[in-house]
């Protein structure tokens, strides 16, 4: 399997632009969430789906972030208009709960990240 | 909220000591993870404890569920160069979903 994929890897944008961060899960997994981590915040929840849902937006910053899942395959992440204090590495983590009798586990499996430098 | 704390933040040792990281929390979980995660990379997944008191082990690293369910520690033997990273203790929230709660990290540092 190929894992979690992200893209960009980097992206250095100009204050007040639009940027866009994509993802797609691990094909059979129906749980998708958005992290952003930065060395005063550690790793932070902005959202997650379940089943192309958004379950919990709580972790969102404010209205210029939005999240969008419009298949089990892809999902966006898009900050407008971006600014410098965005900076930071943004995660997206897939995973599938496996419940059998009596437990149930479930492992987030994360990609590689995008590093976005907001100047 | 259910927060998670670990200590120390930074760890530098040298190759061949031994090193413990704790994960305190005021809150009882049901389970805890740790993750380590390597510089440019995104956090793996190490172990997961469920039982209070439970002891895992992965080689060179021994991973501890408190009895009460409250803390978790992981012990590093004979630290190697490769066991250099970030290592985060994270938790399931206490809403119904599968949202994790993340430790602020220890980042571990093993000179040769």
């Amino acid at each position: 399997d190929a894992g979690v994929i992200q893209s960009p890897r980097h992206e250095v944008t100009e204050m007040g632009q639009e940027v866009t961060l994509r993802c797609k899960p691990i094909s059979g997994h129906n749980s998708l969430f958005w992290y952003r981590q930065t060395m005063m915040r550690g790793l932070e929840l902005l959202i997650y789906f379940n089943n192309n849902v958004p379950i919990d937006d709580s972790g969102m910053p404010e209205d210029r972030f939005s999240a969008k899942m419009p298949n089990a395959s892809f999902s966006t992440l898009k900050i407008q208009p971006s600014e410098p204090r965005d900076s930071a590495v943004y995660f997206c983590a897939s995973s599938r709960r496996i419940s059998r009798a009596g437990w149930s586990k479930e492992t987030q499996y994360f990609g590689p990240g995008t590093r976005l430098l907001v100047l | 909220t259910q927060l998670l704390e670990q200590s120390p933040q930074f760890l530098s040792i040298q190759e061949g000591e031994n090193l413990t990281v704790y994960c305190n929390s005021s809150s009882v979980f049901s389970s805890l993870q740790w993750y380590r995660q390597e510089p440019g990379e995104g956090p793996v997944l190490l172990v997961t404890v469920v039982t209070g008191g439970e002891v895992k082990k992965l080689k060179r690293l021994t991973f501890q569920f408190g009895d009460a369910r409250k803390d978790s520690s992981l012990h590093i033997t004979a630290a190697q160069p490769g066991d250099t990273g970030l290592y985060l203790c994270a938790g399931p929230g206490v809403a119904a979903g599968n949202k994790l709660t993340f430790g602020g990290g220890t980042r571990v540092l093993v000179k040769p």
